[in-house]
């Protein structure tokens, strides 16, 4: 079966560090690009970012650019989405995706919630 | 950034019935379009892409159309398992962008 596997929820305080990860299975791992989506509480989805584990290229949506790090270690089938400083703003739940067909996300990871607070 | 417009924000259709969901783009997208579906407390799931291919396992009852800045997604004959949120999200300039959703409700 092909998944994705996302790690625990996290609570977390303002200003600490984070970094969340996804391993895929049942696929070849280096065969597709990984994204990541956010969802804040009650809103809708907003693409974060992409990584290609074969060389690490990665492209970010500008509004997610310099917040946060996506990386990859394809040696174990795993991408990360991490946080230098967590902000109360970046509370969500954030999935990783499969990419197909340039930019479709087909396989989804079943979320990690990040809840920052003080 | 493109800016992806769906309605109606919430849909009531009594099982059986024929829903239409609506997106509307900024800017045309030509066929790179898809749909999703999310239920309460899931992720996401691939519904349509390229505006009308359905995605693997995806029931007949569920088709899209569209070009350009309009499409539709139609549910013919509605199950209760149909009563969701559904999402468009356009592929064919960064960055990638997904509309406000559609709340499709039991009438």
């Amino acid at each position: 079966e092909v998944q994705l596997v996302q790690s625990g929820a996290e609570v977390k305080k303002p200003g600490e560090s984070l970094k969340i990860s996804c391993k895929g299975s049942g696929y070849s791992f280096t065969t597709y690009w990984i994204g990541w989506v956010r969802q804040m509480p009650g809103k809708d989805l907003e693409w974060v970012g992409i990584i290609y584990p074969v060389d690490s290229d990665t492209r970010y949506n500008p509004s997610f650019q310099g917040q946060v790090t996506i990386s990859a270690d394809k040696s174990i089938n795993t991408a990360y989405l991490q946080w230098s400083s967590l902000k109360a703003s970046d509370t969500a739940i954030y999935y990783c995706v499969r990419l197909v067909v340039r930019y479709v996300f087909d396989i989804w990871g079943q979320g990690t919630t990040v809840t920052v607070s003080s | 950034e493109i800016v992806m417009t769906q309605s109606p924000a919430t849909l009531s259709v009594s099982p059986g019935e024929r829903a239409t969901l609506s997106c509307r783009t900024s800017q045309s997208v030509s066929s790179n379009l898809a749909w999703y579906q999310q239920k309460p407390g899931q992720a996401p799931r691939l519904l349509i892409y390229a505006a009308s291919t359905r995605a693997t396992g995806i029931p007949a009852r569920f088709s899209g159309s569209g070009s350009g800045t309009e499409f539709t997604l139609t549910i013919n004959s509605l199950q209760s398992e149909d009563f969701a949120v559904y999402y468009c999200q356009q592929y064919n300039i960064w960055p990638l962008t997904f509309g406000g959703g559609t709340r499709m409700e039991i009438k």
